[in-house]
């Protein structure tokens, strides 16, 4: 079966810096995205791991640990427009689908 | 830019009633999906198809069907309404060439349509 566990919600301050984790247990595993989701909007593109390690995007970074089925996702310097959904997907090996996560909400305040 | 345009935004329809919705992306990819999205669940995913004229279900693909009749184009269908029907879907796309970034399946959302049945 296929699993991912995201908390369901976070809040933060602007200026702080918060972690979004994300667990998962699949059949298989090649590759882990991070999308985000604007309330009302389509998910966009944030980041993707397949190897162990840190892939850093500017203010965003994404780890991975194959070995614990772990990711997170880390959020610098906050901004107000940063409240939004953040969704953990895994691509289980040899499928073009996804699996997704049911999303983490993210509330940044003042 | 990926585009992938859906056929309305927000849509009210009565039980019963047979139900299209319709998803173009115009970055010649070759997978496209339907995806439903309620509060607590996440996103689902209804059908996907890798070509054209080709299908497969998702993970919750009762009470619809599908139908792909050009690969710019992935048509959605309720044939008979119902409430418990009522959410927002979304299509994506994505590409099958071979690369090594891994990226290259990386699914490409629209904007969505808040399905309404009453």
């Amino acid at each position: 079966g296929q699993n991912i566990d995201q908390p369901t919600e976070m809040t933060a301050t602007e200026g702080a810096i918060v972690q979004i984790n994300c667990t998962y247990q699949t059949s298989g595993f090649n590759g882990l995205f991070w999308y985000q989701q604007h309330a009302g909007e389509a998910p966009t593109f944030l980041s993707y791991n397949v190897l162990d390690g840190l892939e850093e995007k500017g203010r965003f970074s994404s780890f991975l640990s194959r070995s614990k089925g772990y990711s997170y996702l880390l959020l610098k310097e906050l901004q107000m427009k940063d409240s939004a959904s953040y969704l953990c997907a895994v691509r289980p090996w040899g499928f073009q689908k996804l699996v997704f996560g049911t999303g983490t909400r993210l509330l940044v305040s003042p | 830019d990926v585009k992938v345009t859906q056929s309305s935004r927000y849509l009210v329809k009565r039980t019963g009633e047979k139900v299209f919705l319709e998803c173009v992306q115009d970055m010649d990819h070759e997978n496209m999906f339907w995806y439903r999205q309620d509060p607590g669940l996440g996103l689902r995913l209804i059908y996907f198809s890798y070509d054209v004229k080709m299908k497969e279900k998702g993970d919750i693909p009762e009470g619809y069907s599908v139908s792909r009749e050009k690969k710019e184009r992935f048509s959605l269908i309720l044939e008979s309404a119902s409430t418990n029907q009522t959410s927002m879907y979304l299509c994506a796309s994505s590409s099958t060439v071979p690369g090594s970034s891994g990226l290259e399946d990386t699914q490409y959302f629209g904007p969505g349509t808040r399905l309404t049945v009453l």
